[in-house]
């Protein structure tokens, strides 16, 4: 079956420019997660979703940031005003159940976004 | 204190060495603890939960100390295929429980 899609694979973008990182879970799976990896480094929690509601968003760094799910499946992150140390990549990752259950995390290839 | 700590390594061992990593974790209201797999340029993947009697996966064997806060892995007979980053996951406590905290990861390489 499908796994999770994320689209698109590279962007590069000038500084200031707004963009849009999308992501298509694996269907049915109703927790729907957004991490970031810099080069050499881990990865870094920005927020999660439980169906369309995001009980935790503390990892977003700042108010440029923000994301949103509908319908409980696809999920948006959007970067408004990017700066360079945006460049990274965004990591999208969904689960079936709720983490008390030890589902898995099923990651996408992630989405490379270059700030120029 | 960071939500989840790791061993930073690197980890350079020959095939056949048994190899152990350890991962702290402040927040003790955790209850779902992971390690995931990460080939270089890959997305992470799950090598195995982490259960509170402790289990094993054919050559891995994960543990939870619950008292100390921290898990570990355990690799008998590497290979050279085992050669990634090893990270731990550990989620957060009471109303957060359905956030996923990674740590850094340890790398481990295998050589011949």
């Amino acid at each position: 079956g499908a796994g999770v899609s994320q689209s698109p694979s590279n962007k590069v973008t000038e500084k200031g420019k707004d963009v849009e990182l999308r992501c298509d879970p694996i269907s049915g799976h109703t927790a729907l997660y957004w991490y970031r990896q810099s080069l050499g480094q881990g990865l870094e929690f920005l927020i999660y979703f439980q169906g369309n509601s995001a009980p935790d968003k503390s990892g977003l760094p700042s108010d440029r940031f923000s994301a949103e799910r509908t319908g409980g499946s696809v999920s948006t992150l959007t970067i408004q005003r990017t700066q360079q140390e945006d460049s990274a990549v965004y990591l999208c990752a969904s689960s079936s159940q709720g983490t008390a259950y030890n589902s898995p995390l099923h990651f996408g290839n992630g989405t490379r976004l270059t700030v120029t | 204190r960071k939500e989840v700590e790791q061993d930073p390594g690197p980890f350079n061992v020959p095939e056949g060495a048994t190899v152990a990593f350890n991962c702290t974790y402040s927040n003790s209201a955790s209850q779902s603890f992971f390690w995931y797999r990460q080939d270089c340029r890959k997305e992470p993947k799950l090598l195995m939960s982490v259960y509170s009697s402790g289990n094993e996966d054919g050559r891995f064997t994960a543990q939870l100390n619950r008292a100390s806060q921290y898990i570990s892995l355990l690799i008998r007979d590497s290979k050279l295929s085992d050669s990634a980053t090893y990270l731990c996951v550990v989620n957060g406590g009471g109303t957060s429980y359905g956030k996923l905290t990674f740590g850094q990861g340890t790398i481990l390489t295998v050589h011949p």
